[in-house]
Parts: structure tokens; sequence; C-alpha cells
């Protein structure tokens, strides 16, 4: 069965500095791993996608993720971090097949200190 | 704003009542899925719904339904609630049903209380 585990529930780090935030995927095959980020009291947004390819993908505000199949690990960093950085970030992995459903991973929440 | 619409923003009722969430794809697409978000379980997928048919189906209970109208938009109707049962509950939506897959666009979420 697919699983997304998120080990830090919850992350603090100072404005500009970096940040990476870790997940880990089971899947038997390759799969659809997503990003997507919920700031208080808003639906989810996209960030980034990986279905295949190069495994560094570039999102949106900056962040970029790196698929490592030996590791089974999607990690979302971003160099410099900003206060509007401050939300909850999930990890989702997608099926191939007949569906497209999304299961999520338990979320990371991210603080930024000024 | 997603392009995904659903109402109400928030519900408030007792336990053993009955509501109705509604949810309005974005234009062009054709695959609506319900997802619960609470504090002890997370984000969980419910339900998905491909033009009209049910395409995949989640941790959903049996007191939980859901349809999706020859106009695209779905409801989701929740029965005989208990407290549990309060959460956040979002729409999402895609053009397509299955792989290749494609991106969900989510809805802004409908908060329902229970008392």
């Amino acid at each position: 069965a697919q699983s997304v585990t998120q080990p830090d529930i919850h992350i603090t780090v100072s404005e500009g500095a970096s940040l990476e935030l870790r997940c880990n995927y089971s899947y038997g095959a390759t799969p659809y791993l997503f990003w997507y980020v919920q700031s208080p009291g808003q639906g989810l947004q996209l960030l980034l996608k990986y279905f295949s390819g190069d495994t560094l993908v570039q999102g949106i505000k900056g962040f970029e993720a790196e698929f490592k199949r030996s590791q089974s690990s999607f990690n979302l960093r971003k160099p410099s971090v900003h206060w509007s950085d401050a939300a909850e970030y999930f990890c989702a992995v997608g099926a191939r097949g007949a569906t497209n459903k999304l299961i999520f991973g338990t979320g990371t929440l991210l603080a930024v200190q000024p | 704003d997603s392009g995904v619409t659903q109402t109400p923003k928030h519900l408030i009722t007792a336990t053993g009542q009955r509501v109705t969430l509604r949810c309005s794809p974005r234009s062009g697409d054709l695959s609506v899925y319900w997802y619960q978000q609470s504090l002890d379980q997370g984000l969980q997928f419910l339900i998905q719904y491909y033009n009209g048919e049910e395409r995949a189906k989640g941790n959903i209970l049996e007191r939980f339904s859901a349809q999706q109208f020859p106009d695209l938009h779905s409801e989701l109707n929740l029965s005989s609630l208990e407290l549990g049962d309060s959460a956040l509950y979002f729409c999402a939506s895609s053009v397509g049903g299955g792989s290749p897959i494609g991106e969900q666009f989510f809805g802004p979420g409908t908060r329902l209380t229970v008392l």
C-alpha cells in the first residue's frame, strides 16, 4: 500500500536561513510525487510535482525538491526562507493507474522567526 | 484562486443530523475528489468521481455518500453525524481521471462543526 511519511511535525527556522523538509514514501513503482502548501484558513496550493525525468524539480515561490529513488525520498528545499513561507507543508504520492487519488503525509508545520 | 468553489464555507450542526456539501470544479475538469482533513486523521482521500461515475473510493464511511451531476458539480452527503465528523472537507478537481496523472486543484474547503 502507498504511504507517505513526514518525520518532522514542526520546524522553526530563522528568516533568511535555508530549509529542508523531509518526505519518505512507500510505493511499489515510481510514484507521482507532490508538495502542497496550506496557509492558515486556506486550501492547498501545489508547490511542485515529480512525474519522471530530471530528479531535481523546480516549483513556485523558490522551492525545489529532489527525488531520490534509492532513499525513497522527495525532500523539499528552499535556500532562503521568507516570513511569508510560514505554513503547513504536505507531501503526497499519487498512484499510476485508473485513479488520480492522492495519499498525503501528516504535514510539517513551518514557523519562521524574524 | 484555484477556480474550484465550495459551499458553504462553514457549517455548524448537531449530532444525528444530515448535511450536504457542494463543490463546483474548474471549468473543463472532469474529475472531482473529496478529502477530509481532521486533527487525528490528517488529510484523507474519501472518493473520486470522473465524468459522473465513481472512479475510486478511499476511507469513506457508509454514512457518507457523494455524487457528481451532469453539469459536473459534486455533492458530498454526510448523515447521522457524529462529533468525530467535525473536520475540514476539501474538494479538488482535475482534467483527467487516471494516468497520466494531472494536477489537482483544491477548493477553499468547508469547515464542518458537529455539536
